[in-house]
């Protein structure tokens, strides 16, 4: 059971948006940055969002997110097929002392 | 560009030790601002973050691997390494090499290692 919960799967259509959230504790998300990270089949997850919100560079402006209370969200505007990938949220979480993922989120376009 | 690459054996048998290493090129190990570490995924699902190790040795784990795993640098190769102990079917997993710094989680990442344990 992994420290950070997201919904195994979401969908929408092209063009649209999409929202992929990731719930925590006070001990995580609470009170710690969050961080997504898209995985492509057969490759290394790649950094989408670090420190809640902030893209690095060569990330397209269509990935945002934002963090409120032990929540936290990852919003995809204009959906695109090669949108189509697992998403994962992490983050640091002070009880456990450990980096901790969320389980993951695979989105489709459909 | 920072590139980071995986190296390793594919199989291990079980109870036997992983040794992996991660060779870091296009920048320095001994950079002020990095840390190096290790995430694994085993087939079909999620990732776990293993170890963290900086430049000057000092060391971070899972709490739940820090029994069995040993993260270690070497500065004069730009070479990080990664052994684990006791291996078992459990342990069969896909292993990435990385890069944290003061400002992020892992942003670079190397292009994976499957391991698998088997007899």
């Amino acid at each position: 059971q992994s420290a950070l919960t997201q919904a195994p799967s979401a969908s929408g259509a092209p063009g649209h948006r999409v929202t992929i959230s990731c719930s925590g504790t006070n001990s995580n998300i609470g009170s710690n940055y969050v961080y997504w990270y898209q995985q492509l089949p057969g490759t290394a997850p790649k950094l989408l969002l670090y420190r809640n919100d902030q893209r690095p560079s060569g990330v397209p402006g269509r990935f945002s997110g934002s963090k409120s209370g032990t929540s936290a969200s990852l919003a995809i505007s204009g959906l695109r097929s090669e949108d189509e990938a697992d998403y994962y949220c992490a983050g640091w979480d002070d009880s456990l002392r450990n980096w901790v993922f969320g389980g993951g989120t695979k989105l489709t376009v459909l | 560009q920072l590139q980071l690459q995986e190296s390793g054996p594919a199989l291990v048998k079980p109870l036997e030790t992983l040794a992996l290493t991660c060779a870091v090129s296009g920048g320095s190990i001994s950079s002020s601002d990095s840390y190096w570490g290790w995430v694994r995924q085993p087939p079909g699902r999620g990732l776990e973050w293993i170890a963290t190790v900086y430049y000057d040795g000092r060391t971070s784990y899972n709490p739940s691997l820090r029994s069995r795993a040993t993260i270690s640098v070497d500065t004069t190769t730009d070479h990080f390494s990664l052994r684990m102990r006791s291996m078992t079917a459990a342990d069969t997993a896909v292993y990435f090499c990385g890069r944290m710094t003061t400002e992020t989680f892992f942003d670079y990442w190397g292009q994976g290692r499957l391991v698998t344990v088997s007899s």
